[in-house]
């Protein structure tokens, strides 16, 4: 079965550039999602198909994918961005990461 | 407003049944697949299966199929997640997501439940 892999855990200082990223088996050729969740909330879409941005999701997130490798960069990280974050994307059937806890330092 | 409404928590014991519901509004209900996601406590998103309300087409993730049983009643915009026999390894947070696109390789989730949190303990 397909196989998405994270980093458990990435820190960042506030104000600086957050990247997180997504291994899987020719995932360049398939579409990356990612969401975003904090403690004790559902998960929030933050960018699908590669590199959109839902309405109301600020600009600071942006994600790419190519190769085996979907990246999600997050500009200027806040505070309030410290979450866990997934990955996701099909093959066959729909794949999560493991997902990646976000500290701001 | 699109919105996800799920049921409240539960506490079962193991070999008890239980179904929960997973009740859509602010769309055309019957035209966006709704899939269910699991989260043991402490761990991450685990995709179960997926039901198109509009003729009850349920799909499983093979870890899932012939654990769980997913439905629909669409007369009241509700899709459910159903178990026969509980085990302890069920309890988890689940919850119930809008898939806005019907193109497979485009999956994705943009509208989410709150979660029902589902224990069982004898």
């Amino acid at each position: 079965s397909y196989e998405l892999t994270q980093p458990p855990s990435v820190s960042v200082f506030p104000g600086q550039t957050a990247t997180i990223t997504c291994s899987g088996d020719k995932l360049g050729d398939k579409y990356a999602s990612w969401y975003q969740q904090k403690a004790g909330q559902s998960p929030v879409l933050l960018i699908y198909e590669d590199i959109k941005r839902p309405s109301g999701i600020p600009e600071r997130f942006s994600g790419s994918n190519s190769g085996n490798t979907a990246t999600l960069t997050i500009s200027g990280t806040q505070a309030m961005d410290e979450a866990d974050y997934y990955c996701q994307a099909w093959d066959s059937s729909t794949v999560f990461g493991g997902g990646t806890k976000l500290t701001v330092l | 407003e699109v919105q996800l409404v799920q049921s409240g928590a539960e506490v079962k014991k193991p070999g008890e049944s239980l179904k929960i519901s997973c009740k859509g509004s602010g769309y055309s209900f019957t035209n966006f697949w709704i899939g269910w996601v699991r989260q043991m406590p402490g761990k991450g998103l685990e995709w179960m299966g997926i039901i198109w309300p509009g003729d009850s087409d349920a799909r499983y993730s093979p870890s899932f199929q012939g654990q769980v049983t997913i439905s629909v009643d669409k007369s009241i915009s509700t899709v459910y997640l159903q178990w026969s026999s509980l085990k302890a390894s069920d309890t988890a947070m689940y919850y119930c997501a809008r898939q806005p696109t019907t193109v497979t390789k485009l999956v994705h989730f943009d509208y989410w439940g709150q979660g029902t949190l589902v224990t069982v303990s004898s």
